[in-house]
């Protein structure tokens, strides 16, 4: 079945860091891919998307490209900051229905 | 203005008693979701349904049952409460359903923190 597998945390980073974030997926067919971001004590919201290969998705400076020669769905963003510290869900939902499949969630901290 | 509004934002409850969680959404959307996250973040689907029809139903406990009075709504009903029901509930509302209908997003409610003594 359709599953997403997301580089386990926590990262810790100094401000200013380049950061990355691994997520790979298995899925039949031509999923949509996700980012989902979490800031403390609050619900999920959607960070970035992306809907078919070779499409970034871009968001506050975080990107993400659809690879699916390595089905890969990589975050990255070149300089974090403090405000940036929350828990990041890779997600995929699938093309044959409303179902939606969400990794395990990485923690990230950024220090000043 | 809420779009996925959860109540209550926080539950203290002791063994055995039965609670309510309710959802509402003002965006149109035709399918609602309930999701458990526990205390390490992992997110399990409990319950959709699409248009107030239940599509998918995971291997939760018969204590816990979904009421969709109207596609806008959908409630979450626990019996007979246990230590191991503590954890985060989120609801989300999702516009797309059907073959072909990946791209849709999830917008979630801001979570109901349920604390079983």
């Amino acid at each position: 079945g359709d599953s997403v597998t997301q580089m386990e945390g926590p990262v810790t980073l100094s401000e200013e860091a380049f950061l990355t974030i691994n997520c790979t997926y298995t899925a039949t067919g031509y999923p949509s891919l996700f980012w989902y971001v979490q800031y403390p004590g609050e619900g999920l919201q959607l960070l970035l998307k992306a809907t078919k290969a070779d499409d970034k998705g871009s968001n506050k400076g975080f990107e993400a490209t659809y690879r699916k020669e390595t089905t890969s769905f990589h975050l990255e963003k070149g300089s974090v900051q403090v405000s940036d510290s929350a828990v990041y869900f890779c997600a995929l939902s699938s093309n044959t229905g409303n179902q939606f499949y969400f990794g395990t969630g990485t923690s990230l901290t950024v220090i000043p | 203005d809420t779009a996925v509004s959860q109540t209550p934002k926080y539950l203290v409850t002791q063994m055995g008693n039965d609670k309510s969680i309710k959802c509402e959404q003002n965006l149109g959307h035709d399918t609602m979701y309930w999701y458990k996250q526990d205390s390490k973040k992992f997110l399990k689907i409990m319950f959709s349904y699409n248009n107030k029809e239940l599509i998918i139903n995971e291997t939760v406990p018969n204590r816990f049952s979904p009421k969709s009075p109207d596609k806008a709504h959908l409630n979450l009903h626990i019996n007979s409460l246990e230590l191991g029901d503590s954890a985060v509930y989120f609801c989300a509302s999702s516009p797309l359903w059907g073959s072909g209908g990946g791209g849709g997003e999830l917008f979630f409610g801001e979570g109901s923190r349920l604390t079983v003594l």
